[in-house]
């Protein structure tokens, strides 16, 4: 069974700064997907960024991106120049290739300091 | 600031109530979901509609019952729900089936008493 831990239950960054968030998985796919979804206390889940696993290449957006390593099964967020409306709880999120499932990891909750 | 909507925000209930939760999605997706959000537990993907046909159901008590009248609607029918099921309930779509991106609704806040 693939499963997602996010290992840090809580974060704290300072305004402007830069704060990385980790994930791993498990897996035995070779193909799959990986996301980070953003969830403000509004609770609307918001997708971050998204990597698909045959891409070597580290997917950026914006402010936000990820250390994607594959033979590791770690996918950490980073987010640079946070900002006040960063401050959510952040879950990793892992989908197979072909298969309907997400599974998602139990969440971090970035604060963010003035 | 979203394409899906619920509908109640909050519901209360009583384990013998029945009572139906709504999702409305206006991005013309094809797919849609239901999760739960429970406060010690991650996401935990429910049911999976495709052009209204169930195509998954994970093992979830029949105390829940999905409905998808059309590619837009989802419905959550809930009866003699236990206090256990108090949760955030997440609708989702996607473009079609297996897409890589969901895009959720701000969920139901579900209490069971």
């Amino acid at each position: 069974a693939q499963t997602v831990t996010q290992s840090q239950p809580e974060m704290s960054v300072q305004e402007a700064e830069t704060v990385t968030l980790s994930c791993t998985y498990d897996t035995s796919e070779s193909d799959y997907y990986l996301f980070w979804y953003k969830q403000p206390p509004s609770r609307q889940m918001i997708l971050v960024i998204r990597q698909e696993a045959y891409k070597q290449q580290n997917a950026t957006e914006n402010r936000f991106s990820v250390n994607f390593q594959k033979a590791a099964k770690s996918f950490s967020l980073k987010i640079s120049d946070s900002q006040l409306g960063d401050a959510a709880m952040y879950f990793c999120a892992y989908r197979r290739l072909y298969n309907n499932d997400m599974r998602f990891g139990a969440g971090t909750r970035l604060t963010v300091k003035p | 600031e979203t394409g899906v909507t619920q509908t109640p925000r909050h519901l209360v209930m009583g384990m013998t109530n029945k009572k139906s939760l709504k999702c409305e999605q206006h991005l013309g997706h094809n797919a849609m979901y239901w999760y739960k959000q429970s406060a010690k537990k991650p996401l935990e993907l429910m049911f999976v509609y495709s052009l209204e046909e169930r195509v998954e159901n994970n093992s979830v008590p029949s105390r829940f019952s999905p409905e998808c009248p059309n590619s837009s609607h989802l419905f959550l029918h809930l009866h003699t729900l236990q206090p256990e099921d108090s949760a955030l309930y997440l609708c989702a779509s996607s473009l079609r089936i297996l897409a890589d991106t969901q895009y959720f609704g701000p969920g139901t806040r579900l209490t069971v008493l």
